[in-house]
């Protein structure tokens, strides 16, 4: 099936670090979509993308829809414990046979030092 | 409360056996969703139900197979013929998949273990 690349794989940092996080694919995708997984949960939505160009924020995270289409961004500002998780991109190619069919990265294991 | 139910929370299993795994919503959303989860591969889609009675094979349907019965249910029964089990499974269901969100609801997922 279609791959989104999703880099970095890992990343351990020190708690107010920031840290950033993308996912490239070579098809274009109309909606592009970051979860979070906590251990032994389920990923829940932090930021839902749905133009090309498109910058959004929630608190401390950032995420950008990329002009080509082809990739995003999410940023987390100064880091705290609780960020530790899987951040996973989504992308989903938009109306008629995708439906809501997500193409999902392979996750970013974020772990934060206090 | 409103949400997505997954049972059991863990399973183990003796080779050649079938299991079932269930998932319940309440969120009276159409759609519904079966994803496999390994390390480091992310997500991948088993199979999905835009509506009752409907269901369509996912990116890695073969060893599986579900049922959409009632609107709020979606079980997921791993079979014998899948060769490689032992995973997490995660169940999601959405508005409905005629509308362009993305956004799914996951439950909190069944770890399944084969012995």
């Amino acid at each position: 099936g279609q791959q989104l690349n999703q880099s970095p794989q890992s990343m351990f940092i020190q708690e107010g670090e920031d840290v950033s996080m993308n996912c490239t694919s070579s098809s274009i995708f109309n909606t592009w979509l970051w979860y979070k997984q906590d251990p032994g949960e389920g990923p829940v939505l932090l930021i839902a993308l749905y133009k090309a160009g498109e910058l959004t924020s929630n608190g401390r995270l950032t995420a950008q829809f990329g002009i080509t289409r082809k990739d995003s961004f999410l940023n987390i500002s100064a880091s705290i414990p609780s960020d530790v998780g899987i951040y996973f991109c989504a992308g989903q190619r938009g109306r008629g046979t995708s439906y809501g069919k997500l193409t999902f990265g392979q996750g970013t294991i974020l772990t934060v030092h206090p | 409360d409103g949400g997505i139910t997954q049972s059991p929370k863990y399973l183990f299993r003796k080779e050649g056996q079938n299991v079932t795994l269930s998932c319940e919503q309440n969120l009276n959303h159409d759609a519904m969703y079966w994803y496999r989860q390994d390390p480091g591969q992310g997500l991948r889609l088993i199979y999905y139900s835009q509506i009752v009675n409907d269901f369509q094979k996912g990116d890695i349907a073969e060893g599986y197979s579900v049922s959409r019965e009632k609107k709020e249910s979606f079980p997921l029964t791993v079979t014998s013929a899948q060769k490689n089990p032992t995973a997490f499974y995660l169940c999601a269901s959405s508005v409905t998949a005629f509308r362009v969100t993305g956004e799914l609801f996951f439950g909190e997922g069944s770890r399944l273990t084969v012995l």
